[in-house]
């Protein structure tokens, strides 16, 4: 069975500070990995993809994703945060396959806490 | 607004009572998921649905727990005799799979939850 783990439980940074928070998966076959941001009493929402090719994926507001296959990791990143990037964030993998070939569960890490301080 | 749809948004009940959620995806999804939510955890997958069938289900989902999707499209979650530890966030999320793509790329879409407590 799949796992992911993030390392980061709570991360405060200031303004402008640089950002990388950590994401490993245990599965041994192909995955499509994913970062979701939960704004504060928002819902779910998708920040960024990767299912194959490049693996340095972009998403919104600037934030960016290395899917590295050797490490099993896909750390999110992003060069200066601002305030609005205060929210948690989720890595999530999806390697369920059904009879029809498309990926089905997905699973869930922890989160991480992201506060950013003006 | 065209997103994920979930009702009601909070639930209060007490311990023994029965609960049902609602949950309505996106249109023209015909995959539905359910998930759920406890504090400090991220969301954990429970069950989910290709059109009417329920092609899935995990082992959190306890013999109290019964989801449908009748038409294929709207679905519900119901909870006989709530216990205590049933208190969390119920996540619906809803995706397009497309049979046959080959890519495997199936992009879950969530709605903003019903929480549940149960005293």
């Amino acid at each position: 069975a799949q796992s992911v783990s993030q390392h980061n439980h709570h991360v405060i940074l200031s303004e402008a500070a640089s950002l990388e928070l950590g994401c490993n998966y245990s599965y041994g076959g192909t995955v499509n990995l994913f970062w979701y941001v939960q704004y504060p009493g928002q819902h779910l929402q998708l920040l960024l993809k990767y299912f194959s090719g490049d693996p340095l994926v972009k998403g919104i507001k600037g934030f960016e994703a290395e899917f590295i296959k050797s490490k099993f990791s896909f750390n999110l990143r992003k060069p200066s945060v601002q305030w609005s990037d205060t929210a948690e964030y989720f890595c999530a993998v999806n390697a369920g396959w059904t009879w029809a070939g498309t990926a089905s569960k997905l699973t869930f890490g922890t989160g991480t806490r992201l506060q950013v301080t003006l | 607004d065209t997103g994920v749809s979930q009702d009601p948004r909070h639930k209060i009940t007490k311990r023994g009572q029965n609960v049902t959620f609602r949950c309505d995806p996106i249109s023209e999804h015909n995959r539905l998921y359910w998930y759920r939510q406890t504090l400090g955890q991220g969301p954990e997958f429970l069950t989910y649905f290709q059109n009417e069938a329920q092609l899935e289900k995990s082992r959190l989902l306890s013999d109290r727990f019964s989801a449908e999707r009748p038409k294929g499209s709207f679905s519900t979650l119901e909870i006989q005799r709530t216990e205590q530890g049933d208190s969390a966030m119920y996540l619906c999320a809803s995706s397009l799979a497309l049979r046959g793509s080959g890519s495997g790329e199936n992009i879950q879409y969530f709605g903003a939850g019903t929480r549940l407590s149960v005293l």
